[in-house]
């Protein structure tokens, strides 16, 4: 099993430009989230779902959008960059229902110019 | 609202020294707790959680933590630091119901001294 992968690994944008982060898992997790890790503040939640089809905002969704048409992929975009949205980015994955453990993907450093 | 307080943002040990890291919850219901480690350039790993019974929890690698209730505290403790052990450890919770979302602490950066 590869696990969660995530791509890029690195991304730089310019102000205004838009994007879209991926992220799949082949564990056949029902639960995925996307967090942001800025320092000083831990991990926050963005979006999350707990199936294909579902999808919900968590503590900071402002600027991001989320769909989940497949088990496995959980892509987020970036309608319009902000210099705010520079973060390190992870995916994490987990059966549905607490508390199962999450499991998180290797991240993705966004810097927003 | 879940609300996670880590004391201490970083932490330096001598190797072989006692680890002590400080988590504390904010919850009118004891949620689920977790520990998380973070190895520079990686993504998090589960070092152990609490769910229900036996309030003292093994995990990997050595470490444990204890929930105390009265006290509404989750610490991370270990007897002997590694070097390996350097890394930044995240306290979490997550609500007993509902979707499997977590509500991190801001995190404390251990750093082992040879």
């Amino acid at each position: 099993n590869a696990g969660v992968t995530q791509t890029p690994k690195f991304q730089v944008l310019k102000t205004g430009q838009s994007m879209t982060l991926q992220c799949a898992q082949d564990m056949n997790h029902e639960y995925m989230s996307w967090y942001r890790q800025d320092p000083g503040m831990g991990l926050r939640l963005i979006h999350y779902s707990v199936g294909a089809g579902i999808t919900d905002q968590g503590e900071v969704p402002n600027g991001y959008n989320v769909s989940r048409s497949t088990t496995e992929d959980f892509p987020l975009r970036l309608l319009s960059a902000a210099p705010s949205q520079t973060s390190v980015y992870f995916c994490a994955s987990s059966y549905s229902g607490v508390p199962n453990e999450q499991f998180f993907g290797p991240g993705t450093r966004l810097t927003v110019l | 609202a879940q609300s996670v307080t880590q004391l201490g943002s970083h932490v330096s040990v001598s190797e072989g020294a006692l680890v002590l890291l400080r988590c504390n919850y904010s919850s009118s219901v004891p949620p689920y707790l977790f520990w998380y480690v973070q190895y520079p350039n990686q993504g998090l790993q589960l070092l152990l959680k609490y769910t229900t019974g036996a309030t003292l929890v093994k995990g990997i690698n050595g470490f444990e933590a204890e929930f105390k209730k009265s006290e509404t505290s989750f610490h991370l403790t270990k007897p002997s630091a590694h070097m390996s052990d350097a890394a930044e450890y995240f306290c979490a919770v997550s609500e007993q119901t509902g979707a499997n979302n977590l509500f991190f602490g801001t995190g404390t950066r251990l750093t082992v001294i040879p």
